[in-house]
């Protein structure tokens, strides 16, 4: 079935490192994917995302980029600071009206 | 807007007793869907609805869960009788319908339950 698998953590950078999360999918047809991002005590929030292969997703300095090839969809940023601590989410949707599939999460840690 | 409304945001019960989670939907959005997250599984789907009417419920763990759309605009999920086992984080999400395809979702803050 499709799934996501994402790179276990937790991360710890400190900051102005940078960051690379790796995420991997499986499913079937042309899926769109997705990161979200949930702070301590709130839900997820969508963070970039792209529908189709080759698609750069884009915001607050982090980019993903929709590789088919390799059914990835690594989330990177060059120089993160210490507000990027959050647990970020790889997720991917088959097809329009049906739920998300989310991967288990990665928790990012940053220190000043 | 005022994003997704989750009530209560912190529940503790005891074991036994019947919970009711309460969610508003963004307006206007077609798509709600009901998640529980956990340190060990993580975040699951339990069930979603589109238009009031419930698509996919084989994420609800047992017939101790229940979920109910009566309109647009409302949601919730009980359970009962509540367990140890059922504490979590519960999230409602609401989704916009979209021609181009799969539309961001939106979550509510979530309601903490604590089940003793």
């Amino acid at each position: 079935g499709d799934s996501v698998t994402q790179m276990e953590g937790p991360v710890t950078l400190s900051e102005e490192a940078f960051l690379t999360i790796n995420c991997t999918y499986t499913a079937t047809g042309y899926p769109s994917l997705f990161w979200y991002v949930q702070y301590p005590g709130e839900g997820l929030q969508l963070l970039l995302k792209a529908t189709k292969a080759d698609d750069k997703g884009s915001n607050k300095g982090f980019e993903a980029t929709y590789r088919k090839e390799t059914t990835s969809f690594h989330l990177e940023k060059g120089s993160v600071q210490v507000s990027d601590s959050a647990v970020y989410f790889c997720a991917l949707s088959v097809q329009a009206g049906t739920a998300l599939i989310f991967g288990k999460g990665t928790t990012l840690s940053v220190s000043s | 807007d005022a994003g997704v409304i989750q009530s209560p945001r912190h529940e503790v019960t005891e074991m036994g007793q019947e919970v009711t989670l309460r969610c508003k939907p963004i307006s206007g959005h077609d798509y709600l869907f009901w998640y529980r997250q956990t340190m060990m599984r993580g975040l699951e789907l339990l069930i979603y609805f589109n238009n009031n009417v419930p698509i996919d419920d084989s994420g609800m763990p047992e017939d101790r869960f229940s979920a109910k759309m009566p309109n647009a605009s409302f949601s919730t999920l009980k359970i009962q009788p509540s367990e140890p086992r059922d504490s979590a984080v519960y999230f409602c999400a609401s989704s916009p319908i979209s021609l181009a395809g799969v539309d961001e979702q939106f979550f509510g803050p979530g309601t903490r339950l604590t089940v003793l």
